[in-house]
């Protein structure tokens, strides 16, 4: 298995534009989650999803969309990009729902490092 | 979301044992305690989780107070490659899938 897989590594944008990041897992998890990271901070939760064609706000969801049509991809778009939107995105998956003690922790992809100029 | 309070830093003497403190005083019903770590701007990593009881597994062990109030994440002998933000987490029953993290504890250790 591959895991999370996210692409690109690395971006950089001018203000204004759009890009989506792609975010990928082969373990037949059916929750799937978007972090940004801003420098020296913690994460932050921008959506999430538990299964295909289910979608919800996280903390920070503000500049941002997503969609769930397969159980497998869970891309995050950003339509017009601001420089607040500079940060580390993470994706993550998990099987069982989070926090009921199943031992199915949440798997992370290697992030997107993102710059807006 | 996150109910849970950590120091923002500690240190650490490489070879000795590193306690890593948690408070979540609201913690209730069935939520389970939760600890990742991260290590330099990669994914965060599964440590340990528990509900009532002490857990060990080959990375740590997990000592939650019998009240529950409280949890300490023990890494028996820290080691350089410890150095990483360690997070805990309680998920709240009503929060249904949704997963915040907190701002976590820096661990240096130092050689």
């Amino acid at each position: 298995n591959a895991g999370v897989t996210q692409t690109p590594k690395f971006r950089i944008l001018k203000i204004g534009q759009s890009m989506t990041l792609q975010c990928a897992q082969d373990m037949n998890h059916n929750y799937m989650y978007w972090y940004r990271q801003d420098p020296g901070m913690g994460l932050k939760l921008i959506y999430y999803s538990v299964g295909a064609g289910i979608t919800d706000k996280g903390e920070v969801p503000n500049g941002y969309n997503v969609s769930r049509s397969t159980t497998e991809d869970f891309p995050l778009r950003l339509e017009l990009a601001a420089p607040s939107q500079t940060s580390v995105y993470f994706c993550a998956s998990t099987f069982f729902p989070p926090g009921q003690g199943h031992n199915s922790p949440l798997h992370f992809g290697n992030g997107t490092r993102l710059t807006v100029t | 979301d996150a109910k849970t309070t950590q120091p923002p830093s500690m240190d650490c003497a490489e070879g000795r044992a590193a306690n890593l403190p948690c408070n979540h005083s609201t913690i209730s019903g069935n939520e389970y305690v939760y600890w990742y770590r991260q290590i330099h701007s990669q994914g965060p990593q599964y440590i340990i989780h528990g509900l009532k009881n002490n857990e060990t597994n080959e990375m740590a062990s997990l000592i939650i107070t019998e009240d529950r109030k409280s949890s300490t994440l023990i890494l028996p002998h820290a080691t350089l490659r410890d150095t990483a933000v360690y997070y805990c987490i309680v998920i709240p029953e009503t929060s249904g899938s949704r997963l915040t993290f907190g701002e976590g504890t820096q661990l240096t250790v130092n050689p």
